[in-house]
């Protein structure tokens, strides 16, 4: 069955990094995009970016441009997401999902996430 | 972006009872809208897509309806388990804004 297990609960210090790992069973990795939805503590959900699997084809939320890395690793089926100068209100849970549909290489796209991980709190202070 | 206005942004219903949550788009989005439900502590779940399709799994008692610019979700017969909050998302183009969310809460 599909799933989507992500890397544990991450503490930070304001200005400091953090990367996200989300590993990926039962399916085909490289035939999926792959989306990173973030959700501050009572809010709701900001979708932050989006990679392609196949070629690591990537596009993001204009808000995050600059601080927001999405990559990938065919060989263990895991997208990462790192975030850079972290600030207070980057506290959030951040989630990987699955998109229903992929793309051939240099495309991107948007339709349903069907799968979501469990979610990793990152925290900063 | 587009921006999802939902509401309303609370509820409360009765067991067995229907509940309507309207999205309206700030611009046409024909049916390129999803539905998903999020219960406390848990990710999102997928109920609803293109409108008004039903994915894989989710009961029937939950349905979509709408196209353009104005969406109706729909619960009849509310359960126990249908406690939880709701989000309309657009994926007409990036970066599929979702609704604020309405919170489910029973009578």
């Amino acid at each position: 069955q599909v799933k989507l297990v992500q890397s544990g609960a991450e503490v930070k210090k304001p200005g400091a990094s953090v990367k996200v790992s989300c590993k990926a069973s039962g399916f085909t990795f490289i035939n999926y995009y792959m989306h990173w939805v973030r959700q501050a503590p009572g809010q709701g959900l900001e979708w932050m970016g989006i990679i392609n699997p196949s070629d690591g084809t990537t596009r993001y939320a204009q808000r995050l441009q600059g601080r927001v890395t999405m990559t990938k690793d065919t060989s263990t089926s895991t997208v990462y997401m790192e975030l850079s100068s972290l600030r207070s209100d980057d506290t959030a849970v951040y989630y990987c999902a699955r998109d229903r549909v992929g793309g051939a290489v240099n495309t991107i796209g948007l339709s349903q996430l069907d799968y979501w991980g469990q979610g990793t709190l990152v925290t900063v202070s | 972006d587009i921006q999802m206005t939902q509401s309303p942004s609370a509820l409360s219903a009765s067991l067995g009872g229907r509940v309507t949550i309207t999205c309206q788009a700030s611009q046409d989005i024909t049916k390129y809208l999803n539905w998903y439900q999020q219960k406390p502590g848990k990710a999102p779940k997928l109920l609803i897509y293109d409108a008004s399709n039903l994915q894989t799994g989710v009961p029937s008692r939950f349905s979509g309806s709408g196209s353009g610019t104005d969406f109706t979700f729909t619960i009849n017969s509310l359960q126990p388990e249908d406690i939880a909050t709701y989000y309309c998302q657009e994926y007409y183009k990036f970066p599929g804004t979702f609704g604020q969310g309405t919170k489910l809460e029973i009578k």
